[in-house]
């Protein structure tokens, strides 16, 4: 067990639709990051937020937006579905540091399928 | 821009046999450099890390060896076994950004 407690671990949902994703880092660390994961790929980057700020942005869709809470926990919005965001939604956290790269804990990942 | 390129793509080895997995990467400000491991519907966990100033780390049956001018890192599995049958992920990292590929697939065969 991480400690990052991803929830639901399954969505479906139609074309169209809004879903949000919910992601409680461990206990202590301010960082959250967001990936998706589509079938047999790799990571994909989407979103990192540090104590409630938006800290770095990947290849996230104008569609999608995320936000961090004063208690931590961060929440993934994905709106206008379609077929092709079907997939693993990851949520990270990582310890916070003064510098370099703390090792990234993750949670089970929520299942998305759009139909 | 492919920051990260992983070799193979996919691999099958016998039990007890030696794994393999290359990582290459272009950005030289990386200093950071882990195996993450990722079993079916799981979220990838750390394996094995390793900062620039040393060239080889060995820990349990995993080693990584990593090649700083040639921009190369690499995981040796020894003695592989079925329940190390998983994807693998290098992310090169720096300023609290790792930097994901595509994975490699590893099927150890009974």
């Amino acid at each position: 067990d991480s400690g990052v407690t991803q929830t639901p671990k399954h969505l479906i949902t139609a074309t169209g639709q809004r879903v949000t994703l919910r992601c409680s880092p461990r206990s202590g660390d301010l960082s959250v990051y967001w990936y998706q994961q589509s079938l047999d790929q790799g990571l994909q980057f989407l979103i990192q937020y540090y104590n409630g700020e938006e800290r770095a942005k990947g290849n996230i869709l104008e569609r999608f937006s995320a936000q961090q809470f004063p208690d931590l926990h961060s929440e993934l919005n994905l709106s206008s579905l379609e077929l092709g965001d079907s997939a693993l939604y990851f949520c990270a956290s990582t310890p916070s540091g003064t510098g370099g790269v703390p090792e990234a804990f993750f949670g089970q990942g929520t299942r998305l399928t759009v139909v | 821009q492919q920051q990260v390129k992983q070799s193979p793509q996919s691999l099958i080895v016998q039990k007890g046999g030696i794994s393999i997995i290359n990582c290459a990467y272009e950005n030289t400000a990386f200093d950071y450099f882990p195996w993450y491991q990722q079993f079916p519907g799981k979220g990838p966990a750390l394996l094995i890390a390793i900062r620039p100033d040393v060239s080889e780390k060995k820990e349990g049956r995993f080693t990584i060896s990593f090649n700083k001018s040639a921009k190369q890192f690499s995981l040796h599995i020894m003695d592989s076994q079925p329940g190390d049958s998983a994807t693998y992920f290098c992310p090169p990292g720096s300023n609290y950004q790792l930097i994901w590929g595509a994975g490699t697939k590893l099927i150890i065969k009974p």
